[in-house]
């Protein structure tokens, strides 16, 4: 079974460039997540997808960061524009309503870098 | 807002050694896993209790979990130079009516050979 796929794997832009992020989570998975990762830290959550409605974004910076899950299935999750805190490794993670509570698989992130 | 906070923030130990890593916690929860994170990886699931239980075994994992003072602990038996890692502690989050998940800032951990 693949797993979460996220392209690309790195990024570096230049500060007040837009940039955009894509997740395809695993097949049958209904739940989507965004989380950034800072260096150092844990993830924090950015935005979680129950099918395509977007559930809980309270964590999101709606001035620049915007997301979308169309049709159920793939994510992509954008910046614009960037600024130098962004910086972060921004990761999507899957999991499914009839696995174990919860349990969340994760994708190798985008290492994002803002000049 | 991160509620787990893991103790070390770092560890270093020797093959064969134990490793002991711990989390604490803020709100009551439902169940809290620990997770691995190796370098310029995503995270993997390793381990979940539920908050009614107090311990439980995966291979060379043991998690406890102690309600009462919002703690838990992972140990890892006979580690192996593959173990080192970030580790991660998450809680269950469903303060707002949203499920999420919260993690702490993590413990990083060098098995050396």
């Amino acid at each position: 079974e693949a797993g979460v796929v996220q392209s690309p794997r790195y990024k570096i832009i230049e500060k007040k460039q837009p940039v955009a992020f894509w997740c395809n989570p695993i097949s049958g998975h209904n739940t989507l997540y965004w989380y950034l990762q800072n260096l150092g830290q844990g993830p924090e959550l950015l935005i979680r997808y129950e099918n395509e409605e977007a559930v809980d974004d309270s964590q999101l910076p709606k001035d620049r960061f915007s997301a979308e899950r169309l049709k159920g299935v793939d994510s992509t999750l954008k910046i614009q524009p960037a600024e130098l805190g962004d910086s972060a490794v921004y990761l999507c993670a899957s999991s499914s309503s009839r696995g174990p509570y919860n349990e969340q698989f994760f994708g190798p992130g985008t290492r994002l870098t803002v000049l | 807002s991160q509620q787990g906070e893991e103790d070390p923030q770092a560890l270093s130990i020797q093959e064969g050694e134990n490793a002991t890593m711990n989390c604490s916690y803020k709100t009551s929860i439902n169940n809290l896993q620990w997770y691995r994170q190796n370098s310029g990886r995503g995270l993997v699931h390793l381990i979940l209790i539920r908050s009614n239980e107090r311990e439980k075994h995966s291979g060379r994992l043991r998690v406890t979990l102690d309600t009462s003072k919002k703690s838990s602990s992972l140990l890892i038996t006979a580690s192996r130079a593959a173990d080192t890692a970030s580790y991660f502690c998450a809680t269950d989050d469903h303060q707002g009516g949203s499920e999420k998940l919260v993690f702490g800032k993590g413990t990083k951990l060098t098995v050396n050979p």
